[in-house]
């Protein structure tokens, strides 16, 4: 498809259960962001990349928390050990144009994955 | 980086009225993006301005930027249904980042 595409759109999750959530980009976009809403808050920014480097991980919650993007297209997020706390929506969006220091870009989100813990 | 603050959190107006949303910020910045959000979705982007402008237009949207003031304003004319939805204000920086949005509701 021509956007940004997320997967699973719905996941339900044990406690301590590992999850990995997935976004596609839009083709030969150089920038990934990962943001984390939980509901009815805004989204909190937990990391990006440019291409296949990981530039900024300070939003990441815990350790639990780890992303990847090994050839610079499909990312993956994955929590470990999940906690109810982690319950939220997950979105991923993604930019034509490098992050610079002082300016981002338009971001094109995904329709996000909704993560509930019991 | 920092994030902007969107006032009022909540407004609810009747179909054919105008809304107006403001959002205030606290340091410079390079441009200011608004984004909607509509129930259970991603975020759309609507409009950017940069620094050096202090008034664009896209359609029925209608934002201003006020950089002495540190403050910007959404201005959506001739509201429907459709328009109701969360609105979000990102002040530019090496991240984009949120504050918790206006949800308005349009009623028919």
């Amino acid at each position: 498809g021509a956007g940004v595409s997320q997967s699973p759109r719905y996941k339900v999750a044990k406690r301590g259960q590992d999850v990995a959530l997935r976004c596609d980009p839009i083709s030969g976009h150089v920038s990934l962001f990962w943001y984390q809403q939980a509901l009815g808050q805004g989204p909190e920014f937990l990391t990006y990349f440019q291409n296949e480097a990981q530039l900024d991980k300070s939003g990441l919650p815990s350790d639990r928390f780890f992303a990847e993007r090994p050839e610079g297209s499909v990312s993956t997020l994955k929590i470990q050990r999940t906690q109810q706390e982690d319950s939220a929506v997950y979105l991923c969006a993604s930019s034509p144009r490098r992050r610079g220091i002082t300016n981002t870009g338009e971001l094109f989100f995904g329709e996000g994955s909704r993560l509930t813990v019991l | 980086s920092q994030q902007g603050e969107e006032d009022p959190q909540a407004l609810s107006i009747q179909e054919g009225e105008n809304a107006t949303m403001n959002c205030s910020y606290k340091t410079s910045i390079n441009n200011l993006q608004w984004y909607r959000q509509n129930s259970g979705r991603g975020l759309v982007h609507l409009i950017l301005i940069r620094s050096n402008e202090r008034e664009k237009h896209s359609g029925r949207l209608r934002v201003t930027l006020d950089t002495s003031k540190k403050s910007s304003s959404l201005l959506i004319t001739a509201s429907r249904a459709a328009d109701t939805a969360s609105y979000f204000c990102a002040p530019s920086g090496s991240r984009l980042t949120f504050g918790e949005g206006t949800q308005l509701t349009v009623n028919p």
